[in-house]
């Protein structure tokens, strides 16, 4: 059975103080790793897919990263407007999710 | 505009009764899904559909049906089976089909946000 297990669940930060959430994944034969932005009450909106170890795609003030075991999101100089909660997902079939990081960004 | 319209966005049930939510999609997408959100818990997959007249069980299907009659269209029916049927319901669609089937990006619905009284 495929796991994806998210951490932090919380995370508060000043503006402008750069952090990394991490997305950790059992999963046989993960065919893609996948990152969303849910804004309370909304649907999630997609941001990255990443297929392979070592890839790295960016946003804005968002970076995403893969290894073999797990992926981090990194938030450089953040602003209050990146207060949402981030969810990964990933599978060999169809994605797992995890329970998603709620960051609060402080102005 | 192209996108994901789920409707009502919020929605009252009393016990023992069924109710539907509809989701429509004007993406051309081939593949749709629901998932179910409760506070602190991840998505989790109620029913899927890769294509028109056929859907599987997700990893919570019980107490619900759906059907895919329309490419457009995939509305979800809770049922009073449902024991615990408060939470947040989203409905999203992909790509689907070809090398990749049903591991492409997710495009999201706003929700529906169902409350037994």
């Amino acid at each position: 059975e495929d796991q994806v297990t998210q951490s932090p669940e919380a995370l508060r930060l000043q503006e402008g103080e750069s952090s990394s959430l991490n997305c950790s994944y059992t999963v046989s034969g993960l065919r893609g790793l996948f990152w969303y932005r849910q804004d309370p009450g909304k649907g999630p909106e997609f941001l990255f897919t990443l297929y392979s170890a070592g890839e790295e795609k960016e946003k804005e003030r968002l970076k995403a990263t893969l290894t073999k075991k797990e992926s981090f999101l990194h938030i450089t100089a953040p602003k209050p407007e990146d207060s949402a909660t981030y969810l990964c997902a990933g599978g060999s079939y169809i994605p797992t999710f995890g329970r998603g990081t709620s960051l609060i960004v402080h102005p | 505009d192209g996108g994901i319209t789920q409707s009502p966005k919020y929605l009252f049930r009393k016990e023992g009764q069924n109710v539907t939510l509809s989701c429509e999609q004007n993406l051309n997408h081939d593949a749709m899904y629901w998932y179910r959100q409760d506070p602190g818990q991840g998505l989790r997959l109620i029913y899927y559909s890769q294509i028109v007249n056929d859907f599987q069980k997700g990893d919570i299907a019980e107490g619900y049906s759906v059907s895919r009659e329309k490419k457009e269209s995939f509305p979800l029916t809770v049922t009073s089976a449902q024991k615990n049927p408060t939470a947040f319901y989203l409905c999203a669609s992909s790509i689907g089909l070809g090398e990749r089937s049903l591991y492409n990006e997710q495009f999201f619905g706003p929700g529906t946000r169902l409350t037994v009284l």
